[in-house]
């Protein structure tokens, strides 16, 4: 696609349940980042995948996150056993490489209630 | 660990002034150099990048870079209300993962 796609825009969630959250990063991008963003904050870097390499796991706040990258393309971030501290707009960019230039989508505001 | 710093703000400029927003990154070694803009409720947008030393120009926008310093920043000329967001300094740094690290923003807020 043209650019960064995300879903759903927006997800409400009760406390304890899972979710997953997508992003469909631009064609040929081989480098995708997700960050997590509360109300007022910066951006919090969550993980990072660069083409085959072992991503960079080192912002996943705790083992309830993960995330995958099937085939280089479309990732999955999930949450499991949702807290109410994880509400906050969830943003995923790619890059052509690295050391290149982000994109972003138009993230996904997760509602923990 | 390596880390790009940028004053908070927020940074108040009267309408039609210069805004000058700093950045300094700990990684003597980094190569590339972005400006984003957030506005409110939105994503963050690319504007500027700078790869060498010295000013690069676009529209009312000048990035500056002097990596002797580790020092990038932008320049905002003709400041206009619609200016007003949060601009995330962003920093390619050598070594181990290279991947864009972001500062936390400086707000800026253009004074009608």
């Amino acid at each position: 696609g043209a650019g960064v796609s995300q879903s759903p825009s927006n997800k409400v969630t009760e406390k304890g349940k899972d979710v997953e959250l997508r992003c469909d990063p631009i064609s040929g991008h081989t480098a995708l980042y997700w960050y997590r963003q509360s109300l007022g904050q910066g951006l919090e870097f969550l993980i990072y995948f660069q083409g085959n390499s072992a991503p960079d796991k080192s912002g996943l706040p705790s083992d309830r996150f993960s995330a995958e990258r099937t085939g280089g393309s479309v990732s999955t971030l999930t949450i499991q056993r949702t807290q109410q501290e994880d509400s906050a707009v969830y943003l995923c960019a790619s890059s052509h490489a690295g050391n290149t230039e982000a994109f972003f989508g138009q993230g996904t505001r997760l509602t923990v209630v | 660990q390596k880390e790009v710093e940028q004053n908070s703000g927020p940074l108040s400029v009267p309408e039609g002034a210069i805004a000058s927003l700093n950045c300094t990154y700990s990684d003597r070694g980094s190569q590339s150099f972005f400006w984003y803009r957030q506005y409110s409720g939105k994503s963050p947008e690319l504007i500027m990048s700078i790869y060498s030393n010295g000013d690069k120009e676009d529209g009312r926008f000048t990035a500056q870079l002097n990596k002797a310093s580790q020092y990038v920043s932008l320049l905002i000329r003709d400041s206009q209300p619609s200016d007003s967001a949060t601009y995330l300094c962003a920093v390619v740094f050598s070594g181990g993962y290279q991947k864009v690290t972001f500062g936390t923003g400086t707000k800026l807020q253009v004074i009608p």
